[in-house]
């Protein structure tokens, strides 16, 4: 069984639709991170959550919230989808004092209309 | 200027040749340095950290030059499995050790028959 998972891996939406991306880990890590991948800008953070109380903006959270509801789970919302947030969503976690090696769910593709 | 620049190709090359791959970062204070593969539609997966003094793993060579402020990729005999993205990763300066990595956008490979 894979050690990051992501529901659902394929999605299509529809402008101002409310969307939930779901990240489950059976690593055991307490760190856990959202990105999204366009075309030609690479992965780009979202947010990230060091524990279950922590929880941080990264680089481009406008229009994206997120709630860490266990240490294992970690979700993505878009409260009001835009046709701009289509992209590829990933999941990572690390373990707290690595090297900062990330492990990476296997990514969700999102269109939204 | 990007935090992280590398040339995205394509690089094409025949089976069995040396291929090498540079990336550029901006912040001097970075420690901790990356390369990760991906492949087409799927997660990114680290392929090997690289350290001041250089490192290898079987066919691949790493190398990080911090007066230049770059890292380099080396595939030695590359096979057809090599084909994929190599996405150079930076991590946070000092000693944060903030998990946060900064992803560039990927040098894309095709080793060809």
């Amino acid at each position: 069984d894979a050690d990051v998972t992501q529901t659902p891996r394929n999605r299509i939406t529809k402008t101002g639709k409310r969307i939930m991306l779901e990240c489950s880990q059976t690593k055991g890590h307490d760190r856990m991170y959202w990105y999204r991948q366009d075309p030609g800008l690479g992965l780009r953070l979202i947010y990230y959550s060091f524990d279950v109380k922590d929880i941080n903006k990264g680089e481009i959270s406008d229009g994206y919230s997120v709630s860490r509801q266990a240490q294992a789970k970690f979700s993505l919302s878009l409260e009001s989808a835009i046709p701009n947030q289509t992209a590829l969503y990933f999941c990572a976690t690390s373990d707290w004092g690595s090297t900062d090696t990330q492990y990476f769910g296997p990514g969700t593709r999102l269109t939204v209309l | 200027r990007k935090e992280v620049e590398q040339d995205p190709g394509p690089f094409n090359v025949p089976e069995g040749a040396t291929v090498a791959f540079n990336c550029t970062y901006s912040n001097s204070a970075s420690q901790s340095f990356f390369w990760y593969r991906q492949d087409c539609r799927k997660e990114p997966k680290l392929l090997m950290s690289v350290y001041s003094s250089g490192n290898e793993d079987g066919r691949f060579t790493a190398q990080l030059n911090r007066a230049s402020q770059y890292i380099s990729l080396l595939i030695r005999d590359s096979k057809l499995s090599d084909s994929a993205t190599y996405l150079c990763v930076v991590g946070p300066p000092g000693s944060s050790n903030t998990g946060k990595l900064i992803f560039g956008q990927g040098t894309t490979l095709q080793v060809k028959p």
